[in-house]
């Protein structure tokens, strides 16, 4: 266990309506990242953190946003939900470790539900 | 643009089989190859981090090995046991980001 958490953990919403969810770390590790699973695509980045306000884009980063305003803290947030963005959202912490080492450590996901 | 390529998608073998597991990627200017093991419904757990200065690494019956010049990597699952039943991802960490960048998994099935 890596000393992340998710929430929430299962979340149904409307389309177009506001969502954010949370990333939390106990590591105090510089790197956050969010990724999103789906059939047929494996996982992908949405957007991910160097530091506090220090984000940037990923592979599929289009209407999504992020703000790191505390070194535990990740939040990703779905201005408008559109269903295509019904997925399963993974956060994922590392940190560059003595020799290049850098493991990412997964948090347990958020099954998210846009009808 | 990396592209990670799993082979077989899919994998059944009896209870006890020694079995190997692969993995590919375009970009050989990679920082660190991993390996994780996701269940059904579940989080991923890491399995092995190898990184790019090294061949191999191995941990309990478990054994990865690259070859970062071929742009390849192994898995190799040694007197498989029907608790090895999950999908096995490879990701390779690369980029000013230092992301990962996924394949799309190998489905086990150890049958008892």
């Amino acid at each position: 266990d890596a000393g992340i958490t998710q929430s929430p953990r299962h979340k149904v919403t409307e389309t177009g309506t506001p969502v954010t969810l949370r990333c939390h770390q106990t590591e105090n590790h510089r790197y956050m990242y969010w990724y999103r699973q789906d059939p047929g695509h494996g996982l992908r980045l949405i957007h991910y953190s160097y530091g506090v306000k220090d984000t940037d884009k990923g592979e599929v980063s289009d209407g999504y946003s992020v703000s790191r305003s505390k070194t535990e803290d990740f939040l990703l947030t779905l201005e408008s939900a559109t269903s295509s963005q019904t997925s399963v959202y993974f956060c994922a912490i590392s940190e560059i470790a003595s020799g290049g080492r850098d493991t990412q450590y997964f948090g347990p996901g958020t099954r998210l539900t846009v009808l | 643009k990396q592209e990670v390529t799993q082979i077989p998608a899919a994998l059944s073998v009896p209870e006890g089989e020694n079995l190997v597991l692969n993995c590919s990627f375009t970009d050989s200017a990679i920082y660190n190859l991993q390996w994780f093991r996701q269940d059904p419904g579940k989080g991923l757990t890491s399995l092995l981090l190898i990184q790019s200065s090294q061949r191999e690494q191995t941990s309990g019956r478990l054994n990865a090995s690259l070859d970062k010049s071929s742009g390849r990597s192994t898995l190799y699952i040694a007197a498989s046991q029907p608790g090895d039943s999950a999908t096995y991802l490879c990701a390779v960490i690369s980029g000013s980001a230092r992301q990962l960048t996924f394949g799309s998994g190998t489905q086990l099935t150890v049958l008892p």
